[in-house]
């Protein structure tokens, strides 16, 4: 298995606040992605990055912010959660941008 | 832009029996395909995929998928399927020039019935 980990893999918050949930890779890939899940919706990306402090937009993407100081770390920050953002996160990680993508094991976030 | 059609969201399916699981894309340029499956509580992992070559497509546990550019489908199929099949399947597509977005279907869960 690709060497990715989130962290928290759970966590539940309210209206509001501020939240950050980390991406962490061991396989040195270039390319790093997050992307919601959500029943009738499949998987839809958020935010994208190709390299260290390149990131961009993907089609879901309002209401977050990403950030990528190192290689292997990948930060997804809510600014202000609301209860549309209840979902569940999927960090995933690729060497190049049209091949496999690997995935982590998720973080179920709650926003009450 | 592309996009990905999985009709069935879900397929109920006796074991031991037959199973096609279908996708149809749409994309105005060339694409790599790929089948991922998601087992209950886990991330996606790869299944199978479509780079060139054969259009037969196999993977290591029975699955198989070809691909038909005139009709742009990638329908995977398994001759006769087990209880840990059971999960969901998604179907993706990404232009081959160059990086850019891939595109996810919505997913068909399959339903293994003892």
């Amino acid at each position: 298995d690709a060497g990715i980990t989130q962290s928290p893999r759970h966590k539940v918050t309210e209206t509001g606040t501020p939240v950050t949930l980390r991406c962490h890779q061991t396989e040195n890939h270039r390319y790093m992605y997050w992307y919601r899940q959500d029943p009738g919706h499949g998987l839809r990306l958020i935010h994208y990055s190709y390299g260290v402090k390149d990131t961009d937009k993907g089609e879901v993407s309002d209401g977050y912010s990403v950030s990528r100081s190192k290689t292997e770390d990948f930060l997804l920050t809510l600014e202000s959660a609301t209860s549309s953002q209840t979902s569940v996160y999927f960090c995933a990680i690729s060497n190049e941008g049209t091949d496999t993508q690997y995935f982590g094991p998720g973080t179920r976030l709650t926003v009450l | 832009a592309q996009s990905v059609t999985q009709l069935d969201s879900q397929v109920p399916v006796f074991e031991e029996a037959p199973v096609e699981l279908r996708c149809n894309y749409s994309s105005s340029v060339s694409v790599y395909l790929f089948w991922y499956v998601q087992y209950p509580n886990q991330g996606l992992q790869l299944l199978l995929k479509y780079l060139s070559g054969s259009t037969l497509v196999e993977s290591i546990n029975g699955f198989e998928a070809e691909f038909n550019k005139s009709q742009t489908s990638f329908h995977l199929r398994k001759p006769s399927v087990h209880i840990s099949d059971t999960a969901e399947y998604f179907c993706a597509v990404i232009p081959t020039g160059g990086y850019q977005k891939v595109t996810f279907g919505t997913g068909t869960k399959l339903q293994v019935i003892p």
